[in-house]
């Protein structure tokens, strides 16, 4: 079985600080995804990479970057985290473009 | 722009009733998948649809994509508390590079 797993459950910043989201993989999937997810508006791409070292914008990238250094290792950065970034996020990842993807069980954020 | 209308946002019915949750977009999809989600955990996948006018069974649930590959629904036969959740439609449109996109959720509560 395909495992996504999120470094953490629940994590808990506080306004300015620089927050790490970390997503590992081990199905050695090409493309790694990572989503918000907000009451009623379903979950938004915020940024994808489709190989190492490689990233594209999704939706909503602003407030975002990301890191992909390893296949397996996709992070997501809030470089100065703010009260609107308080979410849930989801890392997902797939074998290859126009397959589905699996998730990881999601990390809620709380921004205060 | 929201490609993806998902409707009813919220359902709460009682135990063995049917229920219906519809999934539209104006844009033609070349796939749509149907997920659920529990609290605390990612999306799992339940169906993908691809042809017009199929229609697939999960036990309880139908999933049906309309023949113009517009729209998709998901019924629900005799519900059960353990349905309880949040169900995503998310489709990929070939005027989006392929990407997932997501509709906004329905929550449905089922009571005992």
């Amino acid at each position: 079985d395909v495992k996504v797993t999120q470094s953490s459950r629940y994590l808990v910043k506080r306004t300015g600080e620089k927050v790490f989201l970390e997503c590992v993989q081990d199905m050695d999937h090409e493309n790694m995804f990572w989503y918000r997810q907000d009451p009623g508006l379903g979950l938004r791409l915020i940024y994808f990479s489709y190989d190492v070292k490689m990233k594209e914008k999704g939706d909503i990238p602003e407030g975002y970057s990301v890191s992909r250094e390893k296949k397996e290792r996709f992070s997501l950065i809030l470089e100065s985290a703010s009260t609107n970034q308080t979410s849930m996020y989801l890392c997902a990842s797939s074998l290859i473009s126009g397959t589905l993807p699996y998730f990881g069980a999601g990390t809620r954020l709380s921004v205060l | 722009t929201q490609l993806l209308e998902q409707s009813p946002q919220f359902l709460s019915i009682q135990e063995g009733e049917n229920l219906t949750v519809y999934c539209n977009s104006s844009s033609v999809f070349s796939s749509l998948q149907w997920y659920r989600q529990e609290p605390g955990e990612g999306p799992v996948l339940l169906v993908t649809v691809v042809t017009g006018g199929e229609v697939k069974k999960l036990k309880r649930l139908t999933f049906q994509f309309g023949d113009a590959r517009k729209d998709s629904s998901l019924h629900i036969t005799a519900a059960q508390p353990g349905d309880t959740g949040l169900y995503l439609c998310a489709g990929v449109f070939n005027n989006q590079g392929g990407k997932l996109i997501f509709g906004q959720g329905t929550e449905l509560s089922v009571k005992p």
